[in-house]
């Protein structure tokens, strides 16, 4: 069965290190892999938006990695800082539409 | 500034009592979603419509209807509320049919179905 797996426990980092969450999908090809943020009580946050045939992109403080072969992708935040603390979904297109990861959720200690 | 507005925020209601959510965007994009968000299944689409008097079912589309009658508002319909219908709903929608822009959210509302 088609799956999209991020860690359901939360990460919780020190402020200035750099946060790493996975995302993994299976029986899934996806052309493009999106990242969001969602804060409590709020909608998700368009945050990176990657392509199949890209290897990696950054934004700011921002990087994706996108493993069409370990079916893998890798969000990274530098200098973490409280701020980001959020819960971090991923999303892939599958046959004819975006499937959301059920997220994970970061907690970044001053 | 374009915006994408829910409403309301908060609704309580009972079995078996129809339910409109109702979903705004000033964005003038073509292309609306509606998903549920509930604890371990993460966000799940229920219907979703690329254009005026366009809509199409999404995965977990028993029990809901939408329709829409022009670009702005995508309304969701609970035909007869159920408790499994308590949830929170957020609306979405993107700039074009395929997946190459990020999907605009709105602020979500949480209904329970008592």
């Amino acid at each position: 069965s088609q799956k999209i797996e991020q860690n359901s426990e939360a990460l919780n980092i020190q402020e200035g290190k750099t946060a790493t969450l996975t995302c993994n999908y299976t029986n899934y090809s996806p052309a493009y892999l999106q990242w969001y943020r969602q804060d409590p009580g709020r909608g998700p946050v368009f945050l990176l938006l990657i392509r199949e045939n890209e290897k990696e992109k950054r934004k700011e403080r921002l990087k994706v990695t996108f493993d069409t072969t370990l079916k893998q992708s890798l969000f990274h935040i530098t200098a973490s800082q409280p701020a980001d603390s959020a819960t971090y979904l991923c999303a892939l297109v599958g046959t004819d539409k975006l499937i959301f990861g059920t997220g994970t959720r970061l907690q970044v200690f001053p | 500034d374009a915006e994408i507005t829910q409403s309301p925020r908060h609704k309580i209601t009972e079995t078996g009592r129809q339910v409109t959510l109702a979903c705004h965007q000033t964005w003038n994009h073509n292309n609306m979603f509606w998903y549920r968000q509930d604890l371990g299944h993460g966000l799940r689409l229920i219907h979703y419509s690329y254009g005026v008097h366009d809509t199409n079912k999404g995965e977990v589309s028993d029990g809901y209807s939408v329709s829409r009658s022009n670009t702005e508002d995508l309304p969701l319909t609970l035909e007869s509320a159920a408790s499994s219908q308590t949830s929170v709903y957020f609306c979405a929608s993107s700039e074009t049919a395929g997946f190459d822009y990020g999907y605009t959210f709105g602020s979500g509302t949480r209904l329970t179905v008592v």
